[in-house]
């Protein structure tokens, strides 16, 4: 079985400021990684997964995430934020052999002006 | 092309009643998922469907809850007896087979019990 921990269910920042949202997983198995955002009111986007090879891993809107293994941690990180970019952001993680996702409860990013 | 997409996009029903929740996947995915958004839960799996193969039920909360899938493509997630605590947003996502697919996630259905 796998599990997720987003830590920080709210995270304010101002515009342009750097950004972190954390993630930490568990699990018995390999796993597969994932980063979802859910604007208001829409569905789930798909910002950035992880399969294998490189640790770092580029995604949508300027996002990275790094896989770290020891660490068991998945955060993402955004070098300036902009209005646009509130939302909530969604950790997943799918363990090898296994079809479903589990996410995280999830981190609401605010950007102040 | 077209997204998953999903209907009602709202639903208010009364407790006691049965509702029918409806999904379209993406054309040519065979994988089709239903996931339940909740306060105080999170984002929880309740279903999988992957071609002909037998559904993975392990995320049913109670057995008030069935889905199926006709033809491969169209999904049906019924909640009979409906109860207070079943208030939530519906998701539906859809993927193609293979480890590490992307699911593509609808808009969702947001059910209201009253």
């Amino acid at each position: 079985a796998q599990s997720v921990t987003q830590l920080d269910s709210q995270v304010p920042v101002f515009e342009e400021a750097p950004v972190e949202l954390r993630c930490n997983y568990s699990s018995s198995v390999s796993v597969y990684l994932f980063w979802y955002v859910q604007y208001p009111n829409q569905g789930l986007q798909l910002l950035l997964k992880y399969l294998s090879g490189s640790t770092l891993v580029k995604g949508i809107n300027g996002f990275e995430a790094e896989f770290n293994k020891s660490q068991t941690s998945f955060h993402l990180r955004k070098p300036s934020v902009h209005i646009s970019d509130t939302a909530e952001y969604f950790c997943a993680v799918r363990g090898f052999g296994n079809e479903k996702l589990t996410f995280g409860t999830g981190t609401r990013l605010t950007i102040i002006p | 092309g077209a997204g998953v997409s999903q209907s009602p996009s709202n639903k208010v029903t009364e407790k006691g009643k049965d509702v029918e929740l409806r999904c379209d996947p993406i054309s040519g995915h065979t994988a089709l998922y239903w996931y339940r958004q909740s306060l105080g839960q999170g984002l929880e799996f309740l279903i999988y469907f992957q071609g002909n193969s037998a559904p993975d039920k392990s995320g049913l909360p109670s057995d008030r809850f069935s889905a199926e899938r006709t033809g491969g493509s169209v999904s049906t997630l019924t909640i009979q007896r409906t109860q207070q605590e079943d208030s939530a947003v519906y998701l539906c996502a859809s993927s193609f087979a293979g480890a590490g697919e992307t699911q593509y996630f609808g808009p969702g259905t947001r059910l209201l019990v009253l």
